[in-house]
């Protein structure tokens, strides 16, 4: 089964560090995803990616940016964590020959921005 | 734009059928998924629809319509295990490729 890793569960960070969240997936899959999801909004789309060094914009990418720099990870990062980002964050990732298999996401990681 | 309906909770009993409905509005349509989500987990796929009609498997099913912009899950024979969030998440293709959205999900609570 793929696969998908990340870093961490939970995380406590303070307003204006800058964060990284990190997300690792075993499977060679070429796509891979970045979203959050809060009570009320379900999950929106920060940044996707279709291979290395490529990267697109979903419908939420205001204070994110993202890097790929190998296949297999793709970090979302919060150039200054503000209380507005406090929220769950999922990676995902799919191999695109076969969409109709959909995402594996990963366990997410909680960011709690103080 | 993308606009995707479902409910926001249905309660239903031990042994009984649910159906959860999904309306979509959309561009670029190529798929429809439903995932389900327990409390404190990620989202594991269930099924995936891309021509009209009905899949079958198991005790789920998925239905969809592009012309109505419609789907609806069907969980048959309830258990308690199946109190979960359920998201509908339609599949689009725009100038920046192929990506998912999901609407924000159905909870789901069985009741014995």
């Amino acid at each position: 089964d793929v696969k998908v890793t990340q870093s961490s569960r939970y995380l406590v960070k303070r307003t204006g560090e800058k964060v990284f969240l990190e997300c690792v997936q075993d499977m060679d899959h070429e796509n891979m995803f970045w979203y959050r999801q809060d009570p009320g909004l379900g999950l929106r789309l920060i940044y996707f990616s279709y291979d290395v060094k490529m990267k697109e914009k979903g419908d939420i990418p205001e204070g994110y940016s993202v890097s790929r720099e190998k296949k297999e990870r793709f970090s979302l990062i919060l150039e200054s964590a503000s209380t507005n980002q406090t929220s769950m964050y999922l990676c995902a990732s799919s191999l695109s020959m076969y969409r109709d298999k959909g995402y594996t996401f990963g366990s997410g990681t909680r960011l709690t921005v103080v | 734009g993308q606009n995707i309906d479902q409910p926001t909770e249905m309660t239903a009993t031990e042994g009984a059928i649910v159906q959860i409905n999904c309306t979509y509005q959309t561009s670029g349509f190529n798929g429809l998924f439903w995932y389900q989500q327990h409390a404190g987990e990620a989202p594991t796929f269930l099924s995936y629809n891309v021509l009209d009609g009905l899949e079958e498997k198991g005790r789920f099913s998925s239905f969809l319509s592009r012309s109505k912009g419609y789907s609806y899950l069907l969980l048959k024979e309830l258990q308690m295990k199946d109190s979960a969030s359920y998201l509908c998440a339609v599949g689009v293709y725009s100038n920046s490729g192929y990506a998912l959205n999901f609407g924000k999900g159905t909870s789901l609570l069985v009741t014995p």
